[in-house]
């Protein structure tokens, strides 16, 4: 079947303007997870949707950070007024609800670069 | 704070075992995971221990000791392609699914 799905794989942009990233779950995947990764480093968790649950933004680093998910499946993060600082590869992910034991499945990323 | 403690880099040759360690310290422990990351790839899941022990799938084993805030990875008949980035991951929430606390990875090198 189809893993998760990110758009658009990269993404240059000046300084100062708005970026959209958008992440495609497995269906039948109620819990959607956004990380960013920076080169050579770990991943940084951002934000946590769970079927109709308030998400958990307590990862996002931000008010210019914000994050939607519409009928519970595919989701968007907004960067808005970007900075050099917020190039990283954003990566998405999903599981299944049940325990930890479910396995987060990852898209290949956006990999954003602020000029 | 939260943090997750695991080597930079290991180096092994093909056909030998690594052990690839992670140390935690974290507010909440509700399992460690491992996931493995090929270059500028998805990262993808190898292992989950919630309860002290091993655990074996094929290659890989995981390992974890609560009282010790510990585990490992531990890679055996290394091959080539298991040259990657290793990371270890808490989930520090106790509700279904929530979010993964990552270490810093560990890149592997085989060399033949």
């Amino acid at each position: 079947g189809a893993g998760v799905s990110q758009s658009p794989s990269n993404k240059v942009t000046e300084k100062g303007k708005d970026v959209e990233l958008r992440c495609d779950p497995i269906s039948g995947h109620t819990a959607l997870y956004w990380y960013r990764q920076s080169l050579g480093q770990g991943l940084e968790f951002l934000i946590y949707f769970q079927g109709n649950s308030a998400p958990d933004k307590s990862g996002l680093p931000s008010d210019r950070f914000s994050a939607e998910r519409t009928g519970g499946s595919v989701s968007t993060l907004t960067i808005q007024r970007t900075q050099q600082e917020d190039s990283a590869v954003y990566l998405c992910a999903s599981s299944k609800l049940g325990g930890g034991n479910q396995p987060q499945h990852f898209g290949d990323g956006t990999r954003l670069s602020i000029l | 704070g939260q943090s997750l403690e695991q080597p930079s880099e290991v180096t092994a040759v093909e056909g030998a075992i690594v052990q690839i360690n992670c140390t935690y310290q974290t507010s909440g422990f509700y399992g460690l995971s491992w996931y493995q990351q090929h270059d500028g790839g998805a990262p993808t899941f190898l292992s989950y221990n919630a309860l002290d022990g091993l655990e074996e799938t094929g290659r890989f084993s995981s390992f974890l000791s609560r009282s010790d805030s510990y585990g490992y990875l531990l890679l055996q008949e290394l091959q080539m392609k298991d040259s990657a980035s290793y990371f270890c991951a808490v989930r520090d929430q106790d509700n279904q699914g929530g979010k993964l606390i990552f270490g810093q990875g560990t890149e592997l090198s085989v060399k033949p």
